[in-house]
């Protein structure tokens, strides 16, 4: 089944405790791209990537690092978590270049206290 | 990136037809239309998405008028599981860097 990935699904952590959220596709997709929720804000984009080693910021970067060093796979990286980090957090991912739907994973929802 | 507006809510009767307007009158010529729908907070989902001529799928309907200035998303028959929010997006076609959602329009479908 063609699908997006993400672990965990729910996270509860303290400020400045270095926390990975994993996000992996099995549908060999280029683009890749983490998106947070909050309420009233809609979803906005933290970091994009369109292909293995090329990544780049989205609206909202500061406080987060993605890597990509597989095709398949799109961490996002928060060293040092502030309560304002806490949010929901979407990954999602697509072919490139064209006018392709993009597939979202289920969330994770982090909390900072 | 064109800006989109939506009504903030919408009801419709189980089993007609729910139409969702899109107004983004600043739209340019290598912009599509997409619409997606997310469910609670569950992870978007596609919906359908289109340039200038209306487009079907086995999910909706796709109208955008001639001028490309606003479109309609049509669900045929909706049932109770169609409640949602639905975004109306428009994004040039050349990459998918960035999905642009606003807020779109809470749809809730009435027994």
């Amino acid at each position: 089944e063609a699908q997006v990935t993400q672990n965990p699904r729910y996270l509860i952590t303290v400020t400045g405790k270095k926390l990975t959220v994993t996000c992996s596709q099995n549908m060999n997709h280029e683009y890749m791209s983490w998106y947070r929720q909050d309420p009233g804000l809609g979803l906005r984009q933290i970091y994009y990537s369109m292909n293995v080693e090329v990544t780049d910021k989205g609206d909202v970067p500061e406080g987060y690092k993605v890597s990509r060093k597989e095709k398949r796979n799109f961490p996002l990286i928060l060293e040092s978590p502030s309560p304002n980090q806490t949010s929901l957090y979407f990954c999602a991912s697509s072919f490139s270049r064209g006018p392709y739907e993009q597939y979202f994973g289920p969330g994770t929802r982090l909390t900072v206290t | 990136d064109a800006k989109t507006t939506q009504p903030p809510s919408m009801d419709c009767a189980e089993g007609r037809a729910a139409n969702l307007p899109c107004n983004h009158s600043t739209i340019s010529g290598n912009e599509y239309v997409y619409w997606y729908r997310q469910i609670h907070s569950q992870g978007p989902q596609y919906i359908i998405h289109g340039l200038k001529n209306n487009e079907t799928n086995e999910m909706a309907s796709l109208i955008i008028t001639e001028d490309r200035k606003s479109s309609t998303l049509i669900l045929p028959h909706a049932t109770l599981r169609d409640t949602a929010v639905y975004y109306c997006i428009v994004s040039p076609n050349f990459g998918n860097e960035k999905l642009t959602f606003g807020t779109g329009t809470r749809l809730t479908i009435i027994p």
